[in-house]
């Protein structure tokens, strides 16, 4: 099954600072890859998502990029705010038959004010 | 506010009992997923359920069971419990077009004692 790895599992920036969350995944297939935000005790809540036949999407301070060569995908955080502090998880999933998610084990960021 | 609700918040039961979550997808989702998030785990996906059929299985335990009903709400029957299943559990939903996004309802959290 798919396997996805993300870096690293802990980030400290300074407000205003940008964030980089870095994810890979094992399976050719997977075609669909959300990031998801969580603040503690809460529900992951998504925040952006792309498909593999789109190398970056962009919304607003929020962008991903996907390279489907290499297997990897990247969360960017420009101008970070306190209240970006949460844990991040990016996902998975090959969107065909079970399209369930393989997450993650999450990036905690903290933004420092 | 996702549209996915989950009953009941929070569960407090000893080992060996067995209790039952449930979940609402969103309207007009037809399919439903069940995840654990654990302390040391991350989420991990259980199973899928789409339109009252299964349509995939995670790393679900025997002692674990699910079902969906006509209406499209879902339960996870959880039984003999121990202590290492205390943990969240999440529903999400989805339309079952894909590609397709999974939106999270609030979990429950199940403590064991």
């Amino acid at each position: 099954g798919e396997n996805v790895e993300q870096h690293p599992s802990t980030l400290s920036v300074q407000e205003g600072d940008s964030a980089v969350i870095k994810c890979t995944y094992s399976d050719s297939a997977s075609n669909y890859f959300p990031w998801y935000k969580q603040e503690l005790g809460k529900r992951p809540q998504l925040i952006i998502d792309i498909r593999s036949n789109v190398g970056e999407k962009k919304d607003q301070r929020i962008a991903v990029t996907l390279n489907k060569t290499a297997k990897h995908f990247s969360l960017h955080i420009t101008e970070t705010q306190p209240e970006d502090s949460a844990v991040y998880f990016c996902a998975a999933s090959t969107q065909t038959g079970a399209n369930n998610l393989f997450f993650g084990t999450g990036t905690r960021l903290t933004v420092i004010p | 506010d996702s549209g996915v609700t989950q009953t009941p918040k929070h569960l407090i039961t000893a080992t060996g009992q067995r209790v039952t979550l449930r979940c609402s997808p969103r309207s007009g989702d037809l399919s439903v997923y069940w995840y654990q998030q654990s302390l040391d785990q991350g989420l991990q996906f259980l199973i899928q359920y789409y339109n009252g059929e299964e349509r995939a299985k995670g790393n679900i335990l025997e002692r674990f069971s699910a079902q969906q009903f006509p209406d499209l709400h879902s339960e996870l029957n959880l039984s003999s419990l121990e202590l290492g299943d205390s943990a969240l559990y999440f529903c999400a939903s989805s339309v079952e077009a894909p590609p397709d996004t999974q939106y999270f309802g609030p979990g429950t959290r199940l403590t064991v004692l």
